[in-house]
């Protein structure tokens, strides 16, 4: 079946650093990949949308410069916090959409900024 | 706009009880609807989803879910839970004419947990 690796699991970072957050499809190619964002007891809120080779499409209310998606191939995808905040404290998830798997989602970033 | 509801928070069973964990859509066409379960820390797997065809579908672990468009519902049902069960359970819409490959939008999620 269908694999995304998602890198790292855990991540604690000062305040004012960046951290970069990694997605990758292990044996399929992803038409796109999503970003997910989840708070401790809550739901996963979409950040933003990736197509390979283009720009994010970043959901209302999410700060694009602050969260940078790059799609760079059909198998990868990163998520850089940049200028982390303990606000930006999270729980981090990826997708990646294909036609033939669906969406399979990786298991996840808990990223705590102190 | 499309809209997930998951009317009960937290839920509670007794190992070998039924369950039904309940979830509402709001849509203007066919919707795409999807169940998933997270353990604590995890990411997401899917249990199952309802493109068409059979409104009844079957899922992994024993997990059902009926597709009811007049009650723009779509429960999950099992018949009897196991401890292994207890964790979060979220139902998911997905974009119009998207298919497999557009957003989904998720309700606030179930905790589930089983008494033994």
């Amino acid at each position: 079946g269908a694999v995304v690796s998602q890198h790292p699991s855990r991540v604690i970072c000062k305040s004012g650093t960046s951290v970069k957050i990694e997605c990758r499809s292990l044996d399929f190619q992803a038409t796109t990949m999503f970003w997910y964002r989840q708070f401790p007891k809550q739901s996963l809120m979409l950040m933003a949308t990736s197509n390979e080779g283009s720009k994010a499409t970043y959901e209302q209310g999410v700060e694009k410069d602050k969260f940078l998606i790059n799609h760079a191939s059909l198998t990868l995808s990163t998520l850089t916090v940049t200028s982390a905040h303990p606000e930006d404290s999270s729980f981090y998830i990826c997708s990646a959409a294909s036609a033939n798997y669906g969406y399979t989602f990786g298991s996840g970033t808990r990223l705590t900024v102190v | 706009a499309q809209s997930v509801t998951q009317p009960d928070i937290h839920i509670t069973v007794s190992e070998g009880a039924s369950l039904e964990l309940r979830c509402n859509y709001s849509y203007g066409a066919t919707p795409y609807l999807f169940w998933y379960v997270q353990s604590p820390g995890q990411g997401l797997q899917l249990l199952l989803k309802y493109f068409s065809g059979d409104t009844l579908v079957q899922g992994i672990k024993g997990f059902e879910a009926e597709f009811k468009r007049s009650q723009s519902s779509f429960n999950l049902r099992k018949p009897s839970v196991h401890w292994s069960d207890a964790a979060e359970y979220f139902c998911a819409v997905g974009a119009m004419g998207s298919g497999n490959t557009g957003k989904l939008i998720f309700g606030q999620g179930t905790t589930l947990q089983v008494k033994p």
